[in-house]
């Protein structure tokens, strides 16, 4: 299965600020990546689809100037999240499409704090 | 009603038993079920990938897809301390589309 790292996996920061995690597809050019976040005993919700060289597509109910995606290169997607408040406190996780375009590999989750 | 229903457990067994896990679903645009094993604070991992209606096996994991029913299983077969984890069901209508997750199981082997 695919490869795929996230920078940071775990970062703290005051509330106001701006954070970004990156998204590599170490071993695959993913053209297409997923955003999700997950908050403790619930499962994964779904963010936006990164889509190379093009906007993403975000899921209702997401605010797309508070959660910023680029997705520059086959290998590399990020998330901003501007202004963040304690209530963005979550596991973002990404994940990549499979060879199928059907199943996704998932990274290991980056663990936002929000102080 | 969900699109998926997985019991959220928690579900505990002794070392060696087989555990099943189970995820009923009502799109019968699902044509693509996954499995994926998540460890405490990290990513999930997928176990298991199938297409449509049948059973696939890897080793000590066995899953199975009954259409008919709507509903999809996870066997796993002389259960290990560290098969505890949280496993979610996915499925998705396939051409790209996104996944849709059940809520997961959390299991736990004891020794």
């Amino acid at each position: 299965g695919a490869v795929v790292s996230q920078h940071p996996s775990w970062v703290i920061c005051k509330s106001g600020t701006s954070v970004k995690i990156e998204c590599r597809s170490l071993d695959f050019q993913a053209t297409t990546m997923f955003w999700y976040r997950q908050f403790p005993k619930q499962s994964l919700m779904l963010m936006a689809t990164s889509n190379e060289g093009s906007k993403a597509t975000y899921e209702q109910g997401v605010e797309k100037d508070k959660f910023l995606i680029n997705h520059a290169s086959l290998t590399l997607s990020t998330l901003t999240v501007t202004s963040a408040h304690p209530e963005d406190s979550s596991f973002y996780i990404c994940s990549e499409a499979g060879t199928s375009k059907n199943e996704q590999y998932f990274g290991p989750g980056t663990r936002l704090t929000v102080t | 009603q969900k699109e998926v229903e997985q019991d959220p457990g928690p579900l505990s067994v002794p070392e060696g038993a087989i555990v099943s896990l189970n995820c009923t679903y009502s799109n019968s645009a699902f044509q693509y079920f996954m499995w994926y094993r998540q460890y405490s604070r990290k990513g999930p991992e997928l176990l298991m990938y199938t297409y449509s209606s049948g059973n696939k096996e890897d080793g000590r994991f066995t899953a199975q897809v009954d259409k008919s029913s709507k509903y999809i299983s996870l066997f796993i077969r002389d259960s290990q301390p560290s098969d505890s984890a949280t496993y979610l069901c996915a499925m998705s209508a396939g051409g790209g589309n996104k996944l849709t997750f059940g809520t997961g199981t959390q299991l736990k082997v004891e020794l």
